[in-house]
């Protein structure tokens, strides 16, 4: 089972903005990163850090954390933003070993 | 620009020992990162299975580690998967990826690091 817990699937109206969730204990102290896979594709970092976007990422993409939850938010969601998404972080017990959430699976109305 | 590319045998035994290579361009290994092997079988999520880092230290899951190699190659840059006494359970696509080294925001007191640069996985059944 996964240490990192994600909602299994969330739904957004286009141009609309919506926060894709995910709980862990280590995110008390390490931040998540987000990863966006579409179907047949590798995955694409998307977020890293506190709220880092690697280059050629749209500024719609966004992330925060508090507590034991980080959260990615896409403000005015595209068509294309459809996708999963997943988070990744250190594993509770750390010296590292790293886990993926579940997975989201974002659709865009 | 920094590429990975994933090979091997797109077809393994039940029992046999599954092997992947995955060949580095554009950053050479031995310059630093973490490179590490993740997994997804179809219709399911991502799983980490293990990383190495280029000095040799490795890391793996534990649910995989009594089965798992991670070896690299510095003077071919590149680095390898070999995971043994496979079963159907093993199939999956399975994915390299370059991961940073942890850094340690001094503002708010939390690491962090990403897999940063992925290759485009390479599709192995296990079937006999």
């Amino acid at each position: 089972s996964s240490e990192l817990t994600q909602d299994p699937a969330v739904s957004v109206a286009l141009g609309q903005t919506v926060r894709i969730t995910c709980q862990g204990d280590s995110l008390r102290s390490y931040y998540a990163s987000w990863y966006q896979q579409k179907p047949g594709q590798a995955p694409v970092l998307v977020i890293y850090g506190k709220n880092n976007r690697p280059s050629g990422i749209p500024d719609r993409f966004s992330g925060s954390s508090s507590g034991n939850t980080a959260s990615l938010t896409i403000t005015g969601a595209q068509a294309e933003d459809e996708a999963d998404y997943y988070c990744n972080s250190r594993d509770s017990s750390g010296n590292h070993l790293t886990v993926f959430g579940g997975g989201t699976k974002l659709t865009v109305l | 620009q920094v590429q990975l590319q994933e090979s091997g045998p797109g077809l393994v035994k039940p029992s046999e020992t599954l092997s992947l290579t995955c060949a580095v361009s554009g950053y050479s290994i031995s310059s630093g990162y973490y490179w590490g092997w993740i997994r997804q079988p179809p219709g399911k999520g991502l799983e980490w299975i293990g990383s190495i880092y280029h000095s040799g230290s490795t890391y793996y899951n534990p649910s995989l580690k009594s089965r798992v190699t991670i070896s690299v190659d510095t003077s071919k840059n590149q680095f390898s998967l070999k995971l043994s006494s496979v079963t159907a359970a093993d199939t999956a696509v399975y994915y390299c990826a370059r991961r940073t080294p942890p850094y340690y925001d001094i503002l708010t007191g939390y690491y962090y690091d990403a897999f940063d640069i992925w290759g485009q996985g390479t599709m192995v059944t296990v079937s006999s």
